[in-house]
């Protein structure tokens, strides 16, 4: 596609579901990120993918966090039992190689009620 | 562990003056970005660079790096008003097994008429 896509744009969720959070990446692109952005502060990194391989997930705050790549492309940050701390918004990224610009997504708006 | 700084976190601008940001970072680096972000909007790459001395101008903005220091600068030339919004640095960090993107803290520039 034209740019990095991500879905949904806006989740609300109760406490204690999960949900999963989609990227679709631009074409060609071999490394994808993830980030979570607080309001007034900037992306804070939670893992990154160098095709399907998830190179670091250092980031990730628990492990109700967890991320796939499973084809090298499309990629989902899922957060399992959510608490309200959760809330934020969830940022992609994804760049033509390892240490090049990247290129980031609209966001995923997410709000744990 | 990678670290980046940016100075200062907020700064209101008169028209027509001329300012500077700070981006200071904490290991070896040679790939540092700068990025623009409207509010509610995703980040707008701005500037790359890549290399000890690198510099890059666009419009009313100008960004170095040194490599040497750890210190990258925008500078702000005839502020005008479209260019209120919040900056962020990212440096690409090399550590190892991984390597990734890490944002400042970000400044909120406004500028007054």
């Amino acid at each position: 596609g034209a740019g990095v896509s991500q879905s949904p744009r806006y989740k609300v969720t109760k406490r204690g579901q999960d949900v999963a959070l989609r990227c679709d990446p631009i074409s060609g692109h071999v490394s994808l990120y993830w980030y979570r952005q607080a309001l007034g502060q900037g992306p804070e990194f939670l893992t990154y993918f160098n095709y399907e391989a998830q190179q670091d997930k250092s980031g990730l705050p628990n492990d109700r966090f967890s991320a796939e790549r499973p084809e090298g492309s499309i990629s989902t940050l899922t957060i399992q039992r959510t608490e309200q701390r959760d809330s934020a918004m969830y940022r992609c990224a994804s760049s033509l190689e390892s240490d090049t610009e990247a290129f980031f997504g609209q966001g995923t708006r997410l709000t744990v009620v | 562990e990678l670290k980046v700084e940016q100075n200062p976190l907020f700064l209101s601008m008169q028209e027509e003056k001329n300012y500077t940001i700070y981006c200071n970072y904490s290991t070896t680096s040679d790939r540092l970005y700068w990025y623009r972000q409207d509010p509610g909007k995703s980040l707008e790459s701005l500037f790359v660079l890549l290399s000890n001395g690198a510099v890059k101008q666009e419009g009313r903005l100008m960004a170095s790096l040194d490599t040497k220091a750890r210190l990258s600068t925008l500078h702000i030339t005839a502020a005008v008003h479209d260019l209120s919004a919040t900056y962020f640095c990212a440096v690409f960090g090399y550590g190892g097994a991984t390597n990734k993107l890490i944002f400042g803290t970000g400044t909120l520039l406004a500028v007054q008429p």
